[in-house]
């Protein structure tokens, strides 16, 4: 099992440039996130997913969009970057909506340096 | 909303030193709770969790976490570090029934030999 994987690891962006980072898991887990990690703030929660073809906002959602086509992966788009986005991404997944909500274990990927010039 | 405070930010201990991380959350409803830990250049992965039961938790490398509710507080602990522990620990509060997994600000141990 490969867990959480996350492309690129690194990448800047001029303002205004779209793009999408990648998220994969091969565990079959329904319930995916992203995270972004900021300096003196923590991770905060962008947008998530329950199952394919389920997603709903989280904490920070402006400025981000993420579609579920298939169990497996879980892309998050930056239509037009912003230097605010600059942050690191984190994808995380679990078995499912009612193991987070029982607290089980959120598997994290390597997360993307995100540079917003 | 829950929040969680990390009132160490940066924290520098010799070998063999203890250790103790501060955790406290606002809010009023049942929680879990977790600490992660981010070494360095690698993924978030869990240390321990607090669901119910006995408040004192242990976790993997020796690692240990007491839940005291009337504080809303979940304090890392560890009895003797070593230089291995160097990494980013983050303290995080779900409530019970919730998704929302809420971090704190992270504390950056650093061990010296």
């Amino acid at each position: 099992n490969a867990g959480v994987t996350q492309t690129p690891k690194f990448q800047v962006l001029k303002t205004g440039q779209s793009m999408t980072l990648q998220c994969a898991q091969d565990m079959n887990h329904e319930y995916m996130s992203w995270y972004r990690q900021d300096p003196g703030m923590g991770l905060r929660l962008i947008h998530y997913s329950v199952g394919a073809g389920i997603t709903d906002q989280g904490e920070v959602p402006n400025g981000y969009n993420v579609s579920r086509s298939t169990t497996e992966d879980f892309p998050l788009r930056l239509l037009s970057a912003a230097p605010s986005q600059t942050s690191v991404y984190f994808c995380a997944s679990s078995q499912n909506f009612d193991s987070v909500i029982e607290g089980a274990e959120q598997y994290f990927g390597p997360g993307t340096r995100l540079t917003v010039t | 909303a829950q929040s969680v405070s990390q009132h160490n930010h940066h924290v520098i201990l010799s070998e063999a030193a203890s250790l103790e991380l501060g955790c406290n959350y606002s809010y009023g409803g049942t929680v879990n709770l977790f600490w992660y830990v981010q070494y360095p250049g690698q993924h978030l992965q869990l240390l321990l969790k607090y669901f119910s039961g006995d408040p004192l938790v242990k976790g993997i490398k020796g690692f240990e976490a007491e839940f005291i509710k009337s504080k809303f507080s979940f304090n890392l602990r560890k009895p003797s570090v070593q230089w291995s522990d160097t990494a980013e620990y983050f303290c995080a509060v779900k409530k019970v029934g919730g998704n929302k997994l809420t971090f704190g600000t992270g504390t950056q141990l650093k061990v010296e030999l």
